[in-house]
């Protein structure tokens, strides 16, 4: 299934490092999404682009930072991460609609170790 | 009462059985409401959505009760393959955005 893409698939960093991780979704929607989740633990929503302008953003820390180009494209700046930051990234995509909330299509996400 | 509440498991069934989960939501004004299944190391996937007069996809179930706040699945002859954790998904407080429990683990055993 190729829905909604993200790379890479896993990324090991030092604290110091700074990286991106990028996700692109085929379906035509016109709203993405990033999560954490944590082992054990639920889904975190971390923030929210609809018609590419961010209406979400979870009280997520400034080290984590978002981009997104267009409605196909949202990638996650990362720098200066703490260890406790190690997660499964999960970028999501759905269709927004005035009233209504459809579901939500996961890329296979970004396990990401900070060392 | 907690925004949405979902028995972590493990539930432990043998091949065959019929088993059956349940999630509680707290926002009554709750629209859209969805199942995903999770394995393990991987994404979330659609299992299906719950409409309100309940809806069947061979041999899985949704229902909604509206009442008493909560969705139900059930999975009928459970096979070996529907190991998984199960995520419950609605409406948040705000109604603005979906919001997921912390899933329920199902184990099938031979």
């Amino acid at each position: 299934e190729t829905g909604v893409t993200q790379t890479p698939r896993h990324l090991v960093m030092g604290m110091t490092n700074k990286k991106s991780l990028k996700c692109e979704q085929h379906l035509g929607h016109n709203a993405m999404y990033w999560y954490k989740q944590s082992a054990k633990k639920p889904l975190e929503l971390m923030f929210v682009y609809s018609l590419e302008e961010r209406v979400e953003n979870n009280s997520v820390p400034s080290r984590f930072s978002p981009e997104c180009p267009n409605s196909s494209h949202l990638f996650l700046h990362l720098h200066t991460l703490q260890p406790e930051d190690s997660a499964l990234y999960l970028c999501a995509s759905s269709q927004a609609a005035s009233g209504t909330l459809s579901a939500q299509y996961f890329g296979p996400g970004t396990r990401l170790t900070v060392l | 009462r907690k925004e949405v509440e979902q028995d972590p498991g493990p539930f432990n069934v043998p091949e065959g059985a019929t088993v059956a989960f349940n999630c509680t939501y707290s926002n009554s004004a709750s629209q859209s409401f969805f199942w995903y299944r999770q394995d393990c190391r991987k994404e979330p996937k659609l299992l299906m959505s719950v409409y309100s007069s309940g809806n069947e996809d061979g041999r899985f179930t949704a229902q909604l009760n509206r009442a008493s706040q909560y969705i139900s699945l059930l999975i009928r002859d459970s096979k070996l393959s529907d190991s998984a954790t199960y995520l419950c998904s609605f409406n948040n407080n705000a109604g603005n955005m979906l919001t997921f429990g912390g899933g329920t683990r199902l184990m099938v055993k031979p």
